[in-house]
């Protein structure tokens, strides 16, 4: 099972317009940390925000915010007022408790592409 | 601006060659990791680093070797590559890397095509 879901593969919005990139998680871990990264064409992956588990309040940072609830499991991203700029791929990643030693726990989605017409 | 920095931005190696790519960051991270990314696809981990030894190795073939020589620096030998390793190649960085839940800042990645 996924681990990290990012349903919408692909988005198209005009610019100005307000979008949602939607993240559903799975975890049985009672700590764990969820991030946001954005990948422009040009290939690196840009930290955006990363929220623990005991935190459900909800972040703004300028025209971009997360709402994070964890009845639902969902660590939602809008950005508001689209730009051009913000045309990229988004990605959503889950890391699980740090009290486990053995390999990888940390697991990106699949991604959203976003494209924001002018 | 990315402190984490990727050398070279573009490479292109015949199956036969050895070839290196490098990272390093300016950021007193102890973590470094190692990700290969495929077109339209999430990056998939290969290698991390913490405190200058290899803690996690996501069975990767041999035909990579990374090295760490301290912990600003990262390398990942390549030989004998299949032309299906032609990929993006990320380097990320990390306060410790004790666990995987700090945050990961990644450099602009080494564009890799094997002929």
């Amino acid at each position: 099972a996924q681990k990290v879901t990012q349903a919408q593969t692909e988005i198209s919005v005009v610019e100005k317009e307000d979008v949602t990139l939607d993240c559903v998680y799975e975890t049985r871990d009672t700590t764990y940390y969820l991030f946001w990264y954005k990948q422009p064409p040009s290939g690196e992956l840009v930290f955006l925000i990363r929220r623990n588990s005991f935190d459900e309040q909800n972040e703004i940072s300028g025209r971009y915010s997360w709402n994070f609830q964890k009845s639902t499991s969902s660590f939602n991203f809008t950005i508001t007022a689209s730009q051009v700029v913000d045309s990229a791929v988004y990605f959503c990643a889950l890391s699980e408790s740090s009290l486990k030693n053995t390999g990888n726990q940390f697991y990106f989605g699949t991604g959203t592409s976003l494209t924001v017409i002018p | 601006d990315t402190e984490v920095t990727q050398t070279p931005k573009h490479l292109v190696m015949g199956m036969t060659n050895k070839k290196s790519l490098k990272c390093e960051q300016h950021m007193g991270h102890r973590a470094m990791y190692w990700y290969k990314q495929k077109a339209k696809k999430p990056p998939e981990l290969m290698f991390v680093y913490s405190y200058e030894k290899l803690s996690i190795n996501e069975s990767v073939p041999s035909r990579f070797s990374p090295e760490c020589p301290n912990s600003s620096l990262l390398n990942l030998h390549l030989h004998a590559l299949q032309p299906e390793d032609s990929a993006l190649y990320l380097c990320a960085s990390s306060r410790d890397g004790l666990s995987l839940s700090d945050t990961q800042y990644f450099g602009p990645g080494t564009r890799l095509t094997v002929l």
